[in-house]
């Protein structure tokens, strides 16, 4: 069974640029979480997508955001890219309707703004 | 709100050395609870969990926790290091009830484990 997998694995992008990263999530799974991880801020919650629908979003600025489609796929868009948002940013997926939130992350993408 | 604290961001034991990595949580339910690790340039991959029924649980390579609830603890050991155990390791929380705005882990700061030959 594949996992979960992430697009690029390497991105260097210019301040005041945006990206879009891309997850495809374990087949069968149909919640798609992502995280930045950071040196100075380790692994923070940036938003959980189900059912094509945001259901939950962490402390970040609107400069993030997401969506999800119809096969649970799901991208993530920063615009007007910051230094500061050189980071590695994971995507995890799970069932979200086993009663426990057990996730599977991919390998990440490492972006780098310069 | 949940939040997990790790103690020691970094840990050196020598080969064939208890390893013990420290973890507490704070949790106003109910709490799940997560180790994973990380190797250098990948992803997390989870090592074990605890969701509810034993309080002590065992995962892949040899880890094992144990969830102490009077004493908001999670830590993980393992009895003997090997080389191949160098990497970071997280703790991480979730609330019991998965739905709404609870369905998210909240991790600790992690922590580095050196293994010495």
């Amino acid at each position: 069974k594949a996992g979960v997998t992430q697009t690029p694995r390497y991105l260097i992008k210019t301040r005041g640029q945006q990206v879009t990263l891309s997850c495809s999530p374990i087949s069968g799974h149909r919640s798609v979480s992502w995280y930045q991880q950071t040196p100075g801020q380790g692994l923070q919650f940036l938003f959980e997508y189900f059912s094509e629908t945001q259901r939950n979003k962490g402390n970040f600025p609107g400069r993030f955001s997401g969506r999800q489609f119809s096969n649970s796929r799901s991208e993530m868009n920063v615009s007007t890219l910051e230094l500061g948002d050189s980071a590695l940013y994971l995507c995890a997926s799970s069932w979200r309707d086993r009663g426990y939130n057990e996730q599977f992350f991919g390998p990440g993408t490492r972006l780098t703004v310069l | 709100a949940q939040s997990v604290t790790q103690l020691g961001s970094h840990v050196s034991v020598s080969e064939g050395a208890l390893v013990l990595l420290r973890c507490n949580y704070s949790s106003s339910v109910p709490p799940y609870l997560f180790w994973y690790v990380q190797y250098p340039n990948q992803g997390l991959q989870l090592l074990l969990k605890y969701t509810t029924g034993a309080t002590l649980v065992k995962g892949i390579n040899g880890f094992e926790a144990e969830f102490k609830k009077s004493e908001t603890s999670f830590h993980l050991t393992k009895p003997s290091a090997h080389m191949s155990d160098a990497a970071e390791y997280f703790c991480a929380v979730s609330a019991s009830n998965s739905g709404g705005s609870n369905y998210k882990l909240t991790f600790g700061k992690g922590t580095l484990l050196t293994v010495n030959p």
